[in-house]
């Protein structure tokens, strides 16, 4: 069964607009991870949180992880009509070796 | 060394025939995935092996599925008996050994059986 499970489904912005998307984990975990994936494509790692950390930054993405509420949140600043794809979040379980992913959140920018 | 890569990259196959795909992770890399997507969702796991050895397998992987790992480098991923149901992306993915890496995916094998 799949971990997490991203909120919206999906989300439509324009060029330049910020992107939230959130995620909620059912079982406690080592790290969260977000990975990006464009139509038809093998999936791109965006950025991990470890589950002592509470944000973290990568260019236009910032991270926040809530342990206590089992929840991250993904923010993609000044979005670009590349920045469209399916958005995961993967979580890597004390209990097993694979990182498990939830649906996903589609991302749709345009110009 | 250029990522993961899965081969083939598309199968179409009869409803009762054998499918088997080849995955090729990055080199330096002891752990290696097999994941399964539909459309709408997100991938989910099949296998999991630490080199050689096969180390997890999800539920979801019946006896009709088989996967090996000989000599800890590429992996094969086999279905038997294909049901329509068995259509979907089959995504492998690699990574180094210890926590919280991060995973290398390939560009997925998407099969189709008709």
């Amino acid at each position: 069964s799949q971990q997490g499970e991203e909120d919206p489904q999906a989300l439509s912005i324009q060029e330049g607009e910020n992107a939230t998307m959130n995620c909620s984990y059912k079982t406690s975990i080592n790290n969260l991870q977000w990975y990006r994936q464009n139509s038809g494509r093998g999936l791109v790692h965006l950025i991990l949180i470890r589950s002592n950390e509470r944000e973290k930054h990568s260019g236009r993405l910032r991270v926040t992880l809530d342990t206590s509420k089992k929840s991250s949140s993904l923010l993609i600043t000044a979005s670009r009509a590349a920045d469209t794809a399916s958005y995961f979040c993967a979580t890597d379980a004390y209990s097993g070796y694979a990182l498990n992913f939830g649906k996903g959140t589609s991302l749709l920018v345009t110009p | 060394d250029t990522g993961v890569s899965q081969d083939p990259r598309h199968k179409i196959t009869k409803r009762g025939q054998n499918v088997t795909f080849r995955c090729d992770p990055i080199s330096e890399h002891n752990r290696l995935y097999w994941y399964r997507q539909t459309l709408g969702q997100g991938p989910e796991f099949l296998t999991y092996f630490q080199n050689e050895a096969q180390l997890e397998k999800s539920r979801l992987l019946s006896d009709r599925f088989s996967a090996e790992r000989p000599k800890g480098s590429f992996s094969t991923l086999e279905i038997q008996r294909t049901e329509q149901g068995d259509s979907a992306m089959y995504l492998c993915a690699s990574s180094l050994t210890g926590g919280g890496t991060e995973a290398f995916f390939g560009q997925g094998t998407r099969l189709t059986v008709v």
